[in-house]
């Protein structure tokens, strides 16, 4: 069975820094790229960044852009989206996605999340 | 980026009905696009990709159409277990984006 664990959420004041992981098992995790999502409380969900399998190529949201920075490590098998200069609009809950392995950018698999608050 | 605008953002209906609820692209997006579904406190889950396909262990009830910038999610008879909130989701083209929601409430 497919399985995501995100860790790594908390309170961090504004203009702080957070690193997410997220553990996946289950599947040929190489093979797979991957992606972090963020929703807002009562909002809608929001992209934020996706890496692909060889990490060869990086995208991310302009809301997100310079500030936070998606990594794999494909012998542990997790994802990592470091965040940095955070503010309070980026406080949601942050879901790791796994990409369709048909490589087409629908999330097939979804973690629990991990909740990020900005304040001070 | 390309806007999804979901409509309507509520729906009320019964156990037994059909509905529908659609997805509009700012620009064509082909057959990229994703429904998914979300219940409280949950991470949303896949229903249908490449705008009509489902996934699978999904209930066929569930059915999905469209192309370029007009789609349509149909649940063809409401179940308890459907009344949660549906998005749309195209990735034609990064920024990957999400509509708004539809939230189906029980009538």
């Amino acid at each position: 069975e497919v399985h995501l664990v995100e860790t790594g959420g908390g309170l961090v004041q504004p203009g702080g820094s957070l690193s997410l992981s997220c553990a996946a098992s289950g599947f040929t995790f190489s093979n797979n790229a991957m992606s972090w999502v963020r929703q807002a409380s009562g909002k809608g969900p929001e992209w934020v960044s996706a890496i692909t399998g060889t990490s060869s190529r990086t995208f991310y949201a302009d809301s997100v852009k310079g500030r936070f920075t998606i990594s794999r490590d494909n012998l542990k098998n997790t994802v990592t989206l470091q965040m940095t200069n955070l503010r309070a609009e980026d406080t949601a809950v942050y879901y790791c996605a796994k990409v369709s392995s048909s490589g087409y950018y629908h999330m097939d698999v979804w973690g629990k999340g991990t909740t990020v608050i900005v304040s001070s | 980026d390309i806007q999804m605008t979901q409509s309507p953002s509520t729906l009320s209906a019964s156990v037994g009905d059909r509905v529908t609820i659609t997805c509009r692209a700012s620009q064509g997006v082909s057959t990229w696009l994703a429904w998914y579904q979300q219940k409280p406190g949950k991470a949303p889950t896949l229903l249908i990709f490449e705008a009509s396909k489902l996934e699978s262990g999904v209930p066929s009830r569930f059915s999905g159409s469209g192309s370029g910038t007009q789609f349509t999610l149909t649940i063809s008879s409401l179940q308890p277990d459907d009344f949660a909130t549906y998005y749309c989701q195209q990735y034609h083209s990064f920024s990957l984006t999400f509509g708004g929601g539809t939230k189906v409430e029980i009538k």
